[in-house]
């Protein structure tokens, strides 16, 4: 039973290009979170999708970031325009019915 | 929102040394987790506190839920190299996992 699979690993970009991170949750869960980390800092909760839906977005910046989690497919979180201060790795989370959260790998987004 | 301030930030211990480490909150959890990342990983749970006053040991490791549900402690006895990483404490506020920046466990050669 593959774990949370999460797309690219590592991912580099310049400023004001799109980042699209890509997160497959594990099999038969249906909840997935997004969490960031900066160095040095512990997660940070961004927001928590079920299919085709948000739930719950307060941790997410107002501006250029968004997610889905479409009925078929991974859950994406897209950042339009990154900027040098939206560098760290990204962590996408999966559980059963709000149960115990499951974590992938990580995306380490560095922006040039 | 809830605060988790864990101490020490960091830890440079020899081989075969135990260690502790805790972290305290602004306000009360009815939970607390411990999970350890290796570099390069995500975060993988360790321990689950469901109780105040709660002792749980998971192999070499212990953890402890505190009496005034504001405070957790982990223990790791006899350590080893591939406790090499950082353990964040961290606790369930409605649908999201507030954690702690983690404390640092180096293990000295």
């Amino acid at each position: 039973n593959a774990g949370v699979m999460q797309n690219p690993r590592h991912l580099v970009r310049r400023r004001g290009q799109e980042a699209r991170l890509r997160c497959s949750p594990m099999k038969g869960h249906s909840h997935v979170y997004w969490y960031r980390q900066l160095p040095e800092e512990g997660l940070k909760f961004m927001v928590y999708l079920q299919k085709e839906n948000i739930i719950d977005e307060s941790g997410m910046p107002k501006e250029r970031f968004s997610a889905e989690f479409p009925k078929e497919g991974p859950s994406i979180l897209r950042i339009q325009q990154v900027v040098r201060g939206d560098s760290a790795a990204y962590f996408c989370a999966s559980s059963l019915v709000n149960n115990e959260q499951f974590f992938g790998p990580g995306t380490r987004l560095t922006v040039l | 929102g809830q605060q988790l301030n864990q101490s020490p930030q960091s830890m440079f211990i020899q081989e075969g040394e135990d260690v502790s480490m805790n972290c305290t909150s602004s306000s009360i959890f009815n939970t607390w987790l411990w999970y350890k990342q290796d570099p390069g990983e995500g975060p993988v749970l360790l321990i689950a506190l469901y109780k105040a006053g709660e002792l749980t040991s998971n192999g070499r490791l212990t953890a402890q839920f505190g009496i005034t549900r504001k405070d957790s402690f982990l223990n790791i006895s006899a350590s080893i190299p591939s406790d090499v990483g950082i353990y964040f404490c961290a606790g369930p506020e409605d649908d999201k996992i507030i954690f702690g920046k983690g404390t640092r466990l180096h293990i000295l050669p």
